[in-house]
């Protein structure tokens, strides 16, 4: 079974300027996560789909950041302008399913480590 | 809202002997629990989960927890530990009824000395 894949693996840009994140879920998960990872701290939940709508978006930088997921299937997660501080890795997870009384575990890709100089 | 702590930034253990990695929780109902594991330049595994049932749950790579509702913890722990569990640990939680975000500790690196 293929994992959860993304690209790119790696990224350095400037302040201000823009990048996109892609993400493809493992065939048949209908929930889908972004998360922020910076250095020294846990991930933090970005936005979650499930199939193609939003289920949580409440710790997104709206300003800044956005995400779709068209189709219910691939997703891609953009930052504009990116800031000094946006420097992280970004997860991208996904699960069979969620919701209330449900808990399938995540399965992570590798992540995008983004550097923003 | 709930939270979850791992109070130890980084654990030391010698080869073979058993390790214990700490996690409490907090949540206003009923806790999903959960263990990942991060090894350099990768994404997380999942480890194993507390839903319901046995207080003891079992997982990948020898690794077990032990879910302690009276104390809110729910510390990960191997009898024998091997160098190549030597890697990044975090604790999750999510409340089961009330909401559907999944809270991650800021992870416990663990380093098994040979």
């Amino acid at each position: 079974e293929a994992g959860v894949a993304q690209s790119p693996r790696y990224k350095i840009i400037e302040k201000r300027q823009s990048v996109a994140f892609w993400c493809n879920p493992i065939s048949g998960h209908a929930t889908l996560y972004w998360y922020q990872q910076i250095l020294g701290q846990g991930p933090k939940l970005l936005i979650q789909f499930q199939n193609n709508g939003v289920v949580d978006d409440s710790q997104l930088p709206k300003d800044r950041f956005s995400a779709e997921r068209l189709k219910g299937v691939d997703s891609t997660l953009k930052i504009q302008p990116a800031k000094l501080e946006d420097s992280a890795v970004y997860l991208c997870a996904s699960s069979l399913a969620s919701g209330t009384g449900v808990s399938y575990e995540q399965y992570f890709g590798p992540g995008t480590r983004l550097t923003v100089t | 809202a709930q939270s979850v702590a791992q109070p130890e930034d980084q654990v030391n253990v010698a080869e073979g002997n058993p390790l214990t990695v700490k996690c409490t929780y907090s949540v206003s109902g009923n806790p999903y629990l959960f263990w990942y594991v991060q090894y350099p330049n990768r994404g997380l595994q999942f480890l194993l989960k507390y839903i319901t049932g046995d207080n003891l749950v079992k997982g990948s790579y020898g690794f077990e927890a032990e879910f302690n509702k009276s104390q809110t913890s729910f510390h990960l722990k191997k009898p024998s530990a091997l160098v190549s569990d030597s890697a990044l640990y975090f604790c999750a939680v999510r409340d089961m009824w009330t909401d559907d975000k999944i809270i991650f500790g800021k992870g416990t690196r663990l380093h098994i000395l040979p």
